[in-house]
């Protein structure tokens, strides 16, 4: 059975500052890695995937995968209080299926 | 284009009942997933519809099923409700199997006295 461990947090940057989130992977197989952002009372959202390849970029936020020591990392740079959320870390199990972690809480502060 | 929908949003019942929650998923997408949310648990993926038939399916009891109908709509029904049962229920819509980004509905919350 396939695990992502993420910290629970919170984790608490100010403003403007990079927050960074990390979460570890069980499955030395694992080939994508998606992360979802989920506002309180409210459903998950994608805001990255990325596949064993490579890092990705996408505006304010990187994902970076360190296949070696089995993490996936998502940076936030420029943080902002809008940012302030729980952020899920997901592998594939089978066809559509995704094992989540149990999320980081970001705080940012203004 | 409109969302994912899931009906009803919130829904209270008490232990032994049964319940039976559903998902319409976005126009043309035919995979649908259902997940379990809970402080303690986190999401955990129940299981997935994909063209009528059930895909996948999580380490959740008998108690737990569902179906797909030939417009995509799915439902799942929990018999002999327990206490443990209390949580958001989440349905996600893609287009296809696999490497296809999920949309999620906004959720049934249900509560199980």
């Amino acid at each position: 059975q396939k695990e992502v461990e993420q910290n629970s947090g919170p984790l608490s940057v100010p403003e403007g500052a990079i927050a960074s989130l990390n979460c570890t992977y069980s499955d030395r197989g694992s080939q994508s890695f998606f992360w979802y952002r989920q506002y309180s009372g409210k459903s998950p959202e994608l805001i990255m995937f990325i596949y064993s390849n490579g890092d990705k970029e996408d505006g304010r936020f990187t994902a970076q995968l360190n296949k070696a020591s089995q993490y996936v990392s998502l940076l936030i740079r420029d943080s902002q209080p809008s940012d302030s959320a729980t952020y899920l870390c997901a592998v594939p199990q089978a066809g559509t299926a995704l094992i989540f972690g149990k999320g980081t809480t970001l705080s940012v502060s203004s | 284009k409109a969302g994912v929908t899931q009906t009803p949003r919130y829904l209270i019942k008490t232990r032994g009942q049964q319940v039976t929650l559903s998902c319409s998923p976005i126009s043309g997408h035919r995979s649908v997933s259902w997940y379990q949310q809970t402080p303690g648990q986190g999401l955990q993926f129940l299981f997935e519809y994909f063209s009528e038939t059930q895909r996948n399916k999580g380490n959740f009891p008998g108690r737990f099923s569902g179906r797909q109908f030939s417009n995509s709509r799915s439902e799942m029904n929990v018999s002999t409700l327990e206490l443990g049962d209390s949580a958001l229920y989440l349905c996600a819509s893609s287009f296809g199997q696999g490497l296809y980004e999920q949309f999620f509905g906004p959720g049934t919350r249900l509560t199980v006295l």
